[in-house]
């Protein structure tokens, strides 16, 4: 079946300017995240929606990143007065329940989008 | 602190050399660990967790709590294996956490 699905796979933009990258998940999956990988660092856990809430968003580093997740499906990352900081691969991940009690839910990735601040 | 160290970058073995990757965790608590894989040109993927106690690919690792540690290992190693592995803990608020990731290249 379709897996994690993410628009656009590369978005280059300036310094200042806003964007919005978008994670389609695996269909049934109510559980979404969104990590940030850095050049030559592993993936940092930004946000995770339990549906269409934010259960945590302790890992936006700053009030210029907001993610929204409307119909508890799509989710949009939202990047505002963008930075050259903020170049990095931005992941999406979904998995089936998330943070359940006991749960060891596998977490499916996607291809990333690759965000260059000039 | 919470951390996941790989101390290799780059590990280059040659074809049906056992291979050994390294990954030491730093956590209060009993934490689930995991690796993942990056093959060239695809997303990241689960490899294996602890609690499975699986071999996948050839692939096992054993939780070794003594010495804080989760190495990965293959007895010989094969040219598809090159890739990016992350070693990662998932902690009691359900994080996860990853390393910074070691490249195993497969030389022939």
């Amino acid at each position: 079946g379709a897996g994690v699905s993410q628009t656009p796979s590369n978005k280059v933009t300036e310094k200042g300017k806003y964007v919005e990258l978008r994670c389609d998940p695996i269909s049934g999956h109510t559980a979404l995240y969104w990590y940030r990988q850095s050049l030559g660092q592993g993936p940092e856990f930004l946000i995770y929606f339990q549906g269409t809430g934010a259960a945590d968003d302790s890992g936006l580093p700053n009030d210029r990143f907001f993610a929204v997740r409307p119909e508890g499906s799509v989710s949009t990352l939202k990047i505002q007065r963008t930075e050259r900081g903020d170049s990095a691969v931005y992941l999406c991940a979904s998995s089936v329940t998330g943070r359940t009690s006991g749960s060891t839910d596998t977490q499916y990735f996607g291809p990333g989008t690759r965000l260059t601040v000039l | 602190a919470q951390r996941v160290t790989q101390p290799e970058k780059l590990l280059s073995v040659f074809k049906g050399a056992p291979v050994e990757l390294k990954c030491n965790y730093s956590y209060s608590g009993s934490p689930e660990l995991f690796w993942y894989v990056q093959y060239s040109r695809q997303r990241l993927q689960l490899l294996l967790r602890h609690i499975s106690r699986e071999s996948i690919k050839g692939f096992t690792a054993d939780l070794n709590k003594g010495e804080t540690s989760f190495h990965l290992k293959k007895p010989f190693a094969q040219e598809e294996d090159s890739a990016m592995y992350y070693c990662a803990l998932r902690n009691r608020d359900d994080k996860i956490i990853f390393g910074k990731g070691t490249r195993l290249h497969i030389l022939p």
